[in-house]
């Protein structure tokens, strides 16, 4: 099984500072097989980027995704009052498909 | 529009079984693998099971195989979790997710459900 561990558990920013969450897995991702999402108080989480780097419809360019193998990155450029949420990293490039613990982006 | 609206759930003893549904509209069922996911209170997501598109694999975590089975109804644009021998543990919100592929062991998961809660406690 491979174990994602997210990184910081939670992030204290100011709106229009720049977020950068961590992800690293255990063992390899196969293919980039790596995506993330963003889940609100009370909400369904929703797609944020899949194939480590690709932005989902209608998902804004502030986010952006990067990293290859055991290492992974999303970043947020500036942030929107929007975006204080839970993130989470996922892999399905193998069975089981796991999810990392997630990260809490908080209002500073 | 791609709508996914599960039911099903609610307070069942330790040891019960419980069905859960998601009834799916807005695209082609058919054609894409579908997953269950639940969250338990406060905690983060767990992968629960996968199922393709033509229900010729199934995939499941450690901790519900042997005791959840996972199926889909084309006919009904459905899909099922059934639920048996239930624990503490199993108290979660489940949330049914469409894939992106009609693999079951890839593809990420572009839309979910608003989920159905269950809770399982005597």
């Amino acid at each position: 099984e491979i174990v994602l561990t997210q990184s910081p558990g939670t992030l204290s920013l100011s709106q229009g500072e720049r977020a950068t969450l961590s992800c690293r897995a255990s063992q390899s991702v196969s293919s980039s097989y790596l995506a993330w999402y963003q889940q609100k108080p009370g909400q369904a989480p929703t797609l944020l980027i899949y194939g480590t780097s690709s932005r989902a419809t209608d998902i804004p360019d502030r986010f952006s995704g990067s990293g290859s193998g055991t290492d992974f990155t999303l970043t947020i450029s500036r942030l929107e009052p929007e975006d204080f949420a839970v993130y989470y990293c996922q892999q399905y490039g193998s069975s089981p498909l796991t999810f990392g613990g997630g990260t809490k982006v908080e209002i500073k | 529009e791609v709508q996914l609206v599960e039911s099903g759930g609610g307070l069942i003893q330790p040891g019960r079984s419980l069905r859960l549904s998601c009834a799916v509209s807005g695209f082609t069922f058919d054609d894409y693998a579908m997953h269950w996911v639940r969250q338990a209170p406060g905690k983060g997501l767990e992968w629960v099971s996968g199922v393709s598109w033509n229900s010729g694999s199934t995939l499941y975590a450690d901790s519900v195989k042997g005791r959840f089975t996972i199926s889909r109804d084309s006919a009904k644009n459905s899909l099922y979790l059934q639920m048996n021998s239930l624990r503490a543990e199993d108290t979660a919100l489940y949330y049914c997710a469409k894939s992106s592929q009609y693999s079951s062991s890839r593809g990420h998961f572009e839309y979910w459900g608003q989920g159905t809660p269950v809770t399982v406690s005597s």
